[in-house]
């Protein structure tokens, strides 16, 4: 069975700091991609960066960098410069088997 | 550029009526995927399609069906509404020949059972 774990429910961040949002996962499959997710106050699913798993540099997408560690199964997002834009709910999810699974989310609030 | 689209955007429903939410997947996308996500919860994956044969399976109700069209369109229908059926409603595309594997979400549809 697969699983996506988020441990940090709710996180908050000064506005121009860097924050990092945690997530683990565990499946058996070799073949697998791991997403982040944003979703704002208007529910609309963002997404922020991708990571193949065969691949080992660490995605980065301007201010949004992942910590890509597959040996202990984990997929950290690093947000720098965070901008009051950025308050939203982080979803990490992994798709293996064609299907997604995702985390229970992180809530982030950026504070001016 | 061209994205998801999903109709209608809101809908309320009575208890026990039917309901069709509809998707319009990216151009040249061959894959869409339904979601449920209710209030504070993660999206949960209901169903897939892939060139317009059912591909996997999620935690869809016994009431609830849906198919892909030869325009690659597709539609969830949602039949004895109940009020826990209240949510919002995803669907996803994604170009799965060419193994990107992201999906890309629509706007959801926001159904409210009274």
């Amino acid at each position: 069975a697969q699983t996506v774990t988020q441990s940090q429910p709710e996180m908050s961040v000064q506005e121009a700091e860097t924050v990092t949002l945690s997530c683990t996962y565990d499946t058996s499959e070799s073949n697998y991609y791991l997403f982040w997710y944003k979703q704002p106050p208007s529910r609309q699913m963002i997404l922020v960066i991708r990571q193949e798993a065969y691949k080992q540099q660490n995605a980065t997408e301007n201010r949004f960098s992942v910590n890509f560690q597959k040996a202990a199964k984990s997929f950290s997002l690093k947000i720098s410069d965070s901008q009051l834009g950025d308050t939203a709910m982080y979803f990490c999810a992994l798709f293996t088997g064609n299907q997604f699974y995702f985390g229970t989310g992180t809530s982030l609030t950026v504070i001016p | 550029a061209a994205g998801v689209i999903q109709s209608p955007r809101h809908l309320i429903k009575e208890k026990r009526e039917t309901a069709t939410l509809k998707c319009y997947p990216i151009p040249r996308h061959d894959t869409v995927y339904w979601y449920q996500q209710g209030p504070g919860q993660d999206p949960q994956f209901l169903i897939s399609f892939y060139e317009k044969m059912q591909s996997d399976k999620g935690s869809i109700p016994d009431r609830f069906s849906a198919q892909q069209f030869s325009d690659y369109h597709s539609e969830l229908n949602m039949s004895s509404l109940e009020l826990g059926d209240s949510a919002l409603y995803f669907c996803a595309s994604s170009p799965r020949r060419g193994g990107s594997q992201t999906q890309y979400f629509g706007p959801g549809t926001r159904l409210l059972v009274l």
